[in-house]
């Protein structure tokens, strides 16, 4: 069973970082490009980022380009987020998504998500 | 500019058809999308992948009352036998280098 699973979630200040992390299983991670998508409260989906299968390739969306960062390593199974100068607007669940293969670029398994709340 | 326009609400009563819409912007309307579906405070699913020629795929145990169609820029999600566990946001998604978009997301209520 395709699982895929975010933790490292919670408060922080405006300013501040945080590191997600998703753990992967039930496929063969390292053929999948991972993306993360965000959802603000009460807001729709966002995609934040992506990266391809060996981590060569990534794309940001232009609110976060210099803040955040996304890795991957292909032999723990795990996708991180690394989100540095933290502000109120990137409060949203987080959710690590799995990319379709075949040149078919969109998310075809989500996990449930990791609540970041950025507040003073 | 890659972009997609949802309604941002539809409704039907049980046990009819509804078919929500999925418009990509100027110049783009050869490009596949997703269909994804999110209950009230879960997290999102992802429905069927559909081409702009109409023809589609669903992901693992997605029921036969979904089903994906197309013409020109506009992608659609038709739900038929409307039951309750239907009432959901639902999104849609494409892609392109080094991008990818969602549609604002059309919430259906079922009546």
């Amino acid at each position: 069973e395709v699982q895929v699973v975010e933790s490292g979630g919670g408060l922080v200040q405006p300013g501040g970082s945080l590191r997600l992390s998703c753990a992967a299983s039930g496929f063969d991670f390292r053929s999948y490009w991972m993306s993360w998508v965000r959802q603000a409260p009460g807001k729709g989906l966002e995609w934040v980022a992506y990266i391809n299968e060996d981590g060569s390739e990534k794309y940001f969306v232009d609110s976060v380009k210099g803040r955040f960062a996304i890795s991957r390593d292909n032999v723990k199974n795990l996708l991180y987020l690394q989100m540095n100068t933290l502000r109120a607007e990137d409060t949203a669940v987080y959710y690590c998504a799995r990319e379709h293969s075949s040149g078919w670029r969109h998310v075809d398994y989500w996990g449930r998500g990791t609540l970041v709340t950025v507040s003073s | 500019q890659l972009v997609l326009t949802q309604s941002p609400s539809a409704s039907a009563s049980l046990g009819v058809s509804v078919k929500l819409t999925c418009t990509l912007s100027s110049g783009h309307s050869d490009y596949a999308i997703a269909w994804h579906q999110q209950q009230p405070e879960k997290g999102p699913r992802y429905l069927m992948s559909l081409n702009s020629d109409g023809s589609y795929f669903k992901g693992d145990g997605i029921p036969d009352r979904f089903s994906g169609s197309s013409s020109g820029g506009e992608r659609y999600l038709t739900i038929s036998s409307l039951q309750s566990e239907d009432e959901a946001d639902y999104y849609c998604q494409t892609w392109g280098a080094g991008i990818r978009v969602f549609g604002g997301g059309t919430k259906l209520t079922v009546l």
